[in-house]
C-alpha cells in the first residue's frame, strides 16, 4: 500500500538553477496536484492534471511548470528556481469528482530551500 | 468567489479541555463539499471529515464531532478531553463539484494551530 510518495524529502539549491520534485501515485487516481505551503498563506494551488496529458494552471503557477505522461507520476520543475519558491511542497491526488471521490491524499512534503 | 475562513489563528488550551474550531465558508453554490484536515507537527496533512451540503446531520468520531450549519454557513470542529497527541494545524476546506468558478478545485482556510499543553 505505497500510496503517494514525494521525492526528495529535502533539497537545497541555488537561485537560477532547475529543480525537478517528484510524486507518484499507486491509486491510479485520475486527478494530481501541486501546493505550496507558506506561512501565511496556508496552503496555495499550483498546477493540477485532471487525467493523463490534461494539465492545468492552480493560483501560483509562475515560475513552474508540470507535465503528466502517466497517470501515476506528476513531476514539478522549477525552471529557475528564486528565493520565493522556498517553500514545502504538497502533491496531493484524489480518485474524481463527486461524493467519495472528492477526498484528497496527500504525499510527505518537500522541503525546498534556494540559497 | 468561495472562500474558507479560519478566523482563530492559534488556539493554546491545557490537556483534558474541550477545544472548538470554527470554520465559516461562503459559496452560491448549493451542491458543496466541506472537509477537515489535520497537520501534526510531522509535516503530513491527513484527512479527517467530508460532509456534504445536504446532509446537515452533526458527525461524532471518537472525541472529535463537526457541526454542520447551513444557516450560518459554518461547519465547526470539536474536540473534547483534548490530548497532546491533538496538536497540529488543522485546515477547513471548501469544493463544489459543478462550479466553474472554483475550478473544481479544493478552496482552503489558513489553519488554525491547535497546542495542548500538558
Amino acid at each position: 500500500d505505497a500510496g503517494i510518495t514525494q521525492s526528495p524529502r529535502y533539497k537545497i539549491t541555488e537561485t537560477g538553477r532547475q529543480v525537478t520534485l517528484m510524486c507518484h501515485q499507486t491509486w491510479s487516481h485520475s486527478y494530481m496536484f501541486w501546493y505550496r505551503q507558506d506561512l501565511g498563506h496556508g496552503l496555495r494551488l499550483i498546477y493540477y492534471s485532471a487525467a493523463a496529458d490534461i494539465t492545468d494552471k492552480g493560483e501560483v503557477p509562475d515560475g513552474y511548470v508540470v507535465s503528466r505522461s502517466k497517470t501515476e507520476n506528476f513531476p514539478l520543475t522549477l525552471e529557475s528556481a528564486t528565493r520565493s519558491q522556498t517553500s514545502v511542497y504538497f502533491c496531493a491526488s484524489k480518485k474524481g469528482q463527486g461524493r467519495d471521490n472528492e477526498k484528497l491524499f496527500f504525499g510527505s512534503g518537500t522541503q525546498l530551500s534556494v540559497l | 468567489a468561495q472562500k474558507v475562513t479560519q478566523a482563530q489563528t492559534e488556539i493554546s488550551v491545557v490537556e483534558k479541555e474541550d477545544v472548538t474550531l470554527d470554520c465559516v465558508y461562503e459559496t452560491r453554490d448549493t451542491t458543496y463539499y466541506l472537509f477537515w484536515y489535520k497537520q501534526p507537527p510531522s509535516g503530513e496533512l491527513v484527512f479527517l471529515i467530508r460532509r456534504n451540503s445536504f446532509d446537515e446531520q452533526n458527525e461524532i468520531s471518537g472525541r472529535y464531532s463537526w457541526n454542520f450549519q447551513k444557516s450560518t454557513s459554518s461547519f465547526n470542529f470539536t474536540i473534547t478531553a483534548s490530548q497532546v497527541v491533538d496538536s497540529a494545524v488543522y485546515f477547513c476546506a471548501l469544493t463544489s463539484p459543478k462550479s466553474r468558478d472554483s475550478n473544481y478545485q479544493l478552496i482552503w482556510g489558513a489553519g488554525t494551530k491547535l497546542i495542548i499543553k500538558p
